[in-house]
């Protein structure tokens, strides 16, 4: 059974780079039907899009953050990075990584999620 | 790019149908058949519904259903229960290779 697990600090502080791991164990991340991907939910709003990666380093960013996200992958630990820089409260959210099958708009499976608030 | 448009809130007694309405554009929603629901229970993480418009995953009531027209796209959940008492999210594809969410929908059962 695939599983994803967030993992990094859950506390940055204002103008500064929040960088989250996504540790994928059960299978492949160098699959060639899938995307590996961030999505966030800040405290009383909904799910926002933030990006995915393909396993040889294809990335798609959400246009509203894409001046201060890189997506990055590793095969050889079969994990996934995401760093978002000069961060605001505004940053304070759930972050998820999933994974979504390509040709699809299908996100089969989710991290737990890991809560991340941006303050000094 | 700009969220989907959902309402806020969609409410309903036990045993009724309710529908969740999804509307984009014509860059997202009315140009490809790649739209996806789902459904979040408080402190849970995101569960697929519906893939593809009208697709249901394995193990999915089949209470759950997805359609479209034009530039909207729906959810409707038949015989209301009170564990589908949850927020629900559309999600699509984008002609600018990107992925956007709708603002979601509480769904309450009274």
């Amino acid at each position: 059974q695939l599983q994803l697990q967030e993992s990094g600090p859950g506390l940055v502080k204002p103008s500064e780079t929040l960088s989250l791991t996504c540790i994928v164990s059960g299978g492949s991340i160098s699959s060639s039907n899938h995307y590996w991907g961030w999505i966030r939910r800040p405290p009383g709003k909904g799910l926002e899009w933030i990006g995915d990666i393909y396993y040889r380093g294809n990335t798609y960013y959400n246009p509203s953050l894409k001046s201060r996200v890189t997506i990055s992958v590793d095969t050889s630990t079969n994990q996934f990075s995401l760093k978002l820089r000069s961060v605001t409260a505004a940053d304070t959210a759930v972050y998820y990584c999933a994974r979504r099958r390509m040709s699809s708009s299908w996100i089969d499976y989710w991290g737990q999620g890991t809560l991340v608030t941006v303050s000094s | 790019q700009s969220a989907l448009t959902q309402p806020a809130s969609v409410s309903g007694s036990p045993g009724q149908s309710i529908t969740i309405s999804c509307t984009g554009t014509s860059s997202d929603v009315g140009a490809y058949n790649y739209v996806s629901w789902y459904q979040q229970h408080p402190g849970k993480a995101p569960k697929l519904m519906i893939y593809d418009v009208a697709n249901r995953p394995s193990g999915i009531s089949s209470r759950f259903s997805g359609s479209k027209s034009d530039n909207t796209a729906s959810l409707t959940i038949s015989g209301l229960q009170a564990e589908d008492e949850a927020d629900y999210f559309c999600h699509s594809y984008t002609s600018s290779s990107t992925w956007v969410f709708g603002g979601g929908t509480k769904v309450t059962v009274l």
